[in-house]
């Protein structure tokens, strides 16, 4: 079955960096867009942005231009994001989603909590 | 890119109907039929519910549809049962071929 597996729970200080991966299975990795949501704890979600891992394109919200990357390694059909410059609201559960469809996003990764704190 | 706007909370006793609504503007929501809305119980991984204004992934109940009017997208959740008491997200493709999502909708089942 289609699968998106995470990298685990990561602790970091504030100006680090963190970087998160997302393993799919089950699917023809450069078929579809993969996505990147995060959710502060007790608040909604926050879409950060997408990578084509057909080519490599990305695009992503203007709250984290500047400071996200977003890579793949199609040989391991493995998604990549990379934030830079950390802050205390950073903190989050980070979670890659696939693009199957029109607007779906389904179905999602685990969830990484990264956890920014001095 | 604002939030889309969603009420915080809707409730509704077992067995009623609910209607969620989600706001945007001519840059998202108005703009394209690419809306989605997602289930997501505490502690747990959201979940696909409605893809495209009103398509419905295999497996979701028919209980749960969606529809556009404007800039406005709307989930209904037909005969409510417990289960269904959870937050609900709704996100839209955007004219900056970017995405958002709204700010998420607490249902209580009463």
């Amino acid at each position: 079955q289609v699968q998106l597996v995470q990298s685990g729970a990561e602790v970091k200080k504030p100006g680090d960096s963190m970087r998160v991966s997302c393993r799919a299975s089950g699917y023809t990795f450069t078929d579809n867009y993969i996505h990147w949501v995060r959710q502060a704890p007790g608040q909604g979600l926050q879409w950060m942005g997408w990578i084509n891992p057909n080519g490599g394109g990305t695009n992503c919200a203007q709250n984290f231009q500047g400071r996200v990357t977003m890579t793949r390694d199609t040989s391991i059909t493995t998604a990549y994001m990379e934030l830079r410059s950390l802050r205390s609201d950073d903190t989050a559960v980070y979670y890659c989603v696939r693009a199957p469809r029109g607007s779906s996003f389904d179905p999602w990764g685990q969830g990484t909590l990264v956890t920014v704190s001095s | 890119q604002s939030a889309l706007t969603q009420p915080a909370s809707v409730s509704g006793s077992p067995g009623q109907s609910i209607t969620i609504s989600c706001t945007g503007t001519s840059s998202d929501v108005g703009g394209y039929n690419h809306v989605s809305w997602y289930q997501q119980h505490p502690g747990k991984v959201p979940k696909l519910m409605i893809y495209d204004v009103s398509n419905r992934p295999s497996g979701v109940s028919n209980r749960f549809s969606g529809s556009k009017s404007g800039n406005t997208a709307s989930l209904s959740i037909s005969g409510l049962r417990a289960e269904d008491e959870a937050d609900y997200y709704c996100s839209s493709f955007t004219s900056g071929i970017t995405y958002v999502f709204g700010t998420g909708t607490r249902v209580t089942v009463l």
